[in-house]
């Protein structure tokens, strides 16, 4: 299947700074890549769809302002927290679809505010 | 279903028993459904798919099955091994009225394999 990388892997930070993941496709191009948010022994929760060339979709209740998402070229998508917080501590995962609709997820990146 | 919970249900097997992992789901107008498995400390790997103008789908070792009258799915996973060991989600594709589609994923089932 289609291989899709994030970085980093894990990430701890103070609380207050910014933090940046990466989501890349590695192997097709994708318009549409997605953010989800997982807290343990839960499901994957749908952050935001990210949209090459245009402004990301948000979710219901999650703060645009606060998880900045930029979708600059067909293999790319960043998801920068702003501002984090302990309450951000997360997994954070990105999915990459294909152009027959498939969806392929990253290995997602553990967030650990302090 | 969309429900999301604290405590995953746990199905334990035998290994090289069948293992048979239920999912509801709630949109009558989805189309086209997903099974994934997700290892601990991992992103989902997708398994097997179905779209709903069918009701069975075989890969190697998995079988979907799709009820659409009850809105039900189930994953079957032949001759359980060990390696299978993980998190099981459904996840729905509905098609929201602002545009696009998204992906919508049920609790997940944790399946612990017995040796």
């Amino acid at each position: 299947g289609a291989v899709v990388s994030q970085h980093p892997s894990r990430v701890i930070c103070k609380s207050g700074t910014s933090v940046k993941i990466e989501c890349r496709s590695l192997d097709f191009q994708a318009t549409t890549m997605f953010w989800y948010r997982q807290f343990p022994k839960q499901s994957l929760m749908l952050m935001a769809t990210s949209n090459e060339g245009s402004k990301a979709t948000y979710e219901q209740g999650v703060e645009k302002d606060k998880f900045l998402i930029n979708h600059a070229s067909l293999t790319l998508s960043t998801l920068t927290v702003t501002s984090a917080h302990p309450e951000d501590s997360s997994f954070y995962i990105c999915s990459a679809r294909t152009m027959q609709e498939t969806q392929y997820f990253g290995p997602g990146t553990r967030l650990l505010v302090l | 279903g969309e429900s999301v919970g604290l405590h995953l249900p746990t199905l334990s097997v035998q290994e090289g028993d069948n293992s048979i992992i239920n999912c509801a789901y709630s949109n009558s107008a989805s189309d086209y459904f997903i099974w994934y498995k997700q290892e601990s400390g991992k992103g989902p790997q997708f398994i097997i798919d179905i779209r709903s103008n069918m009701d069975k789908r075989q890969g190697q070792r998995v079988t979907v099955l799709l009820n659409k009258t009850v809105k039900h799915l189930s994953l079957q996973i032949a001759a359980t091994q060990p390696g299978d060991s993980a998190v099981y989600f459904c996840a729905e594709k509905s098609a929201p009225r602002g545009g696009g589609n998204k992906l919508t994923f049920g609790t997940g089932t944790q399946l612990k394999v017995e040796l």
